[in-house]
């Protein structure tokens, strides 16, 4: 059974950092591309950032790019969020997401985490 | 960037009613629409990919049609478990967007 699990959320002053991490289990990690799709509160899904299965490939939403930064290990089967000068709108549930199909992936997620809260506040 | 739009934002519906649900992308993304369905407090779950196809372990009251820039995703027969939020995906060209999602209530 495919497992992820996010941790590493908080709150943070605006400006600040975190890192988050998703530990995953039940699949062979480094064949599958993941990403992280974010929740403000009470609204809708947004998808964040992308790396493919061997970690050579990443891209990000305009709203994030040069700001976060997404890894992965695949010998420790978990993949990173690195979050930089935190915004107030940066303020959400952070999923990790396993791609359906292998590789560098097609960004069809089959397997997501419960979530992980970053609250950037003052 | 693609620009997609559901409707209704929201429906009222009875067990065993037929819900359909519109998704409607801003250009041609081909069938690479996918459907999740979300229930408050947990991750989203996928129901169809590539327009039509189920994932496995979804029921099959559940489908998927459309190409191009208009999709639908039907519930056959509403079932309790099914009131939820629904939120369609390309998956055609990065960055890959979310349409808004569409809550489906008890009548």
């Amino acid at each position: 059974e495919v497992q992820l699990l996010e941790s590493g959320g908080g709150l943070v002053q605006p400006g600040g950092s975190l890192r988050l991490s998703c530990a995953a289990s039940g699949f062979t990690f480094s064949s599958y591309a993941m990403s992280w799709v974010r929740q403000a509160p009470g609204k809708g899904l947004e998808w964040v950032s992308g790396i493919s299965g061997s970690g050579g490939s990443t891209n990000y939403a305009d709203s994030v790019k040069g700001r976060f930064t997404i890894s992965r290990d695949n010998s420790g089967n978990t993949l990173y969020l690195q979050l930089n000068t935190l915004r107030a709108e940066d303020t959400a549930v952070y999923y990790c997401a396993k791609d359906k199909r292998g590789g560098n992936g097609d960004y069809v997620f089959d397997s997501w985490g419960q979530g992980t809260l970053v609250t950037v506040s003052s | 960037d693609i620009q997609m739009t559901q409707s209704p934002s929201s429906l009222s519906a009875s067990v065993g009613d037929r819900v359909t649900i519109t998704c409607r992308a801003s250009q041609s993304i081909s069938r690479n629409l996918n459907w999740y369905q979300q229930k408050p407090g947990r991750g989203p779950k996928l129901l169809i990919y590539v327009a039509s196809s189920l994932q496995s372990g979804v029921p099959s009251r559940f489908s998927g049609s459309g190409s191009g820039t208009d999709f639908t995703l039907t519930i056959s027969s509403l079932q309790p478990e099914d009131f939820a939020t629904y939120y369609c995906q390309q998956s055609y060209s990065t960055p890959r967007t979310f349409g808004q999602g569409t809550k489906v209530e008890i009548k």
